[in-house]
């Protein structure tokens, strides 16, 4: 079966552009989360959906961050404009929706902003 | 806000010895979850646990979770080189039905040499 797929797997951008990560999560799982990793503040949630509706996106550093799921099968995360910090690998992963079952992720995308 | 804490971050040890990684979390929550990552790659489930007392073992790891204590443990048992990598426990704090984007901890670093 197919997993979490992530585009694209790296992305060098310059500060300003305007970036877009995506994300497929697994065919049926309802709910779907980013998690962005840095040495320095290691995983953290950015944001979540269950059945395509955020639920918390406390995460989310600013409002240049913004992010949509308009179907159950993509996902989309947005930032604009970028700044050097936000280089970190950006994850998603997928579930069930039940604490039972683990959260799937994605290979991530290696994100860096010059 | 819920934290977690792993120790050690960071842990050498020769192939055939035992150890095991400690998680501490801040608050009330029975949804334990342990990842295992390898460098530059994706998160893999390993142990999903769910009530005090829980157990669970896949062939030289062993994960336990105490509630009341606020704690998790994964045990390595007679250490193998491939067993080299970053493991991260993650706390659902969310009380409900249903679940909810995952808090981890910094991760446990793990070179084991021959």
């Amino acid at each position: 079966d197919a997993g979490v797929i992530q585009s694209p797997r790296h992305e060098v951008t310059e500060m300003g552009q305007e970036v877009t990560l995506r994300c497929k999560p697994i065919s049926g799982h309802n709910s779907l989360f980013w998690y962005r990793q840095t040495m320095m503040r290691g995983l953290e949630l950015l944001i979540y959906f269950n059945n395509n509706v955020p639920i918390d996106d406390s995460g989310m550093p600013e409002d240049r961050f913004s992010a949509k799921m308009p179907n159950a099968s993509f996902s989309t995360l947005k930032i604009q404009p970028s700044e050097p910090r936000d280089s970190a690998v950006y994850f998603c992963a997928s579930s069930w929706g039940t604490p039972d079952q683990p959260q799937h992720f994605g290979d991530g995308t290696r994100l860096s902003i010059l | 806000e819920l934290k977690v804490e792993q120790n050690p971050l960071f842990l050498s040890m020769q192939e055939g010895k035992n150890y095991t990684i400690y998680c501490n979390y801040s608050t009330t929550s029975d949804r334990l979850y342990w990842y295992r990552q390898d460098p530059g790659k994706s998160l893999e489930s390993l142990f999903v646990l769910l009530s005090n007392g829980a157990v669970k073992q896949e062939g030289r790891l062993m994960a336990s979770l105490d509630t009341k204590a606020r704690l998790s443990t994964l045990h390595i048992t007679a250490a193998v080189h491939d067993l080299s990598a970053t493991y991260f426990c993650a706390v659902d704090g969310y009380q409900g039905g249903g679940a909810d984007g995952l808090t981890f901890g910094k991760g446990t670093h793990l070179i084991i040499q021959p």
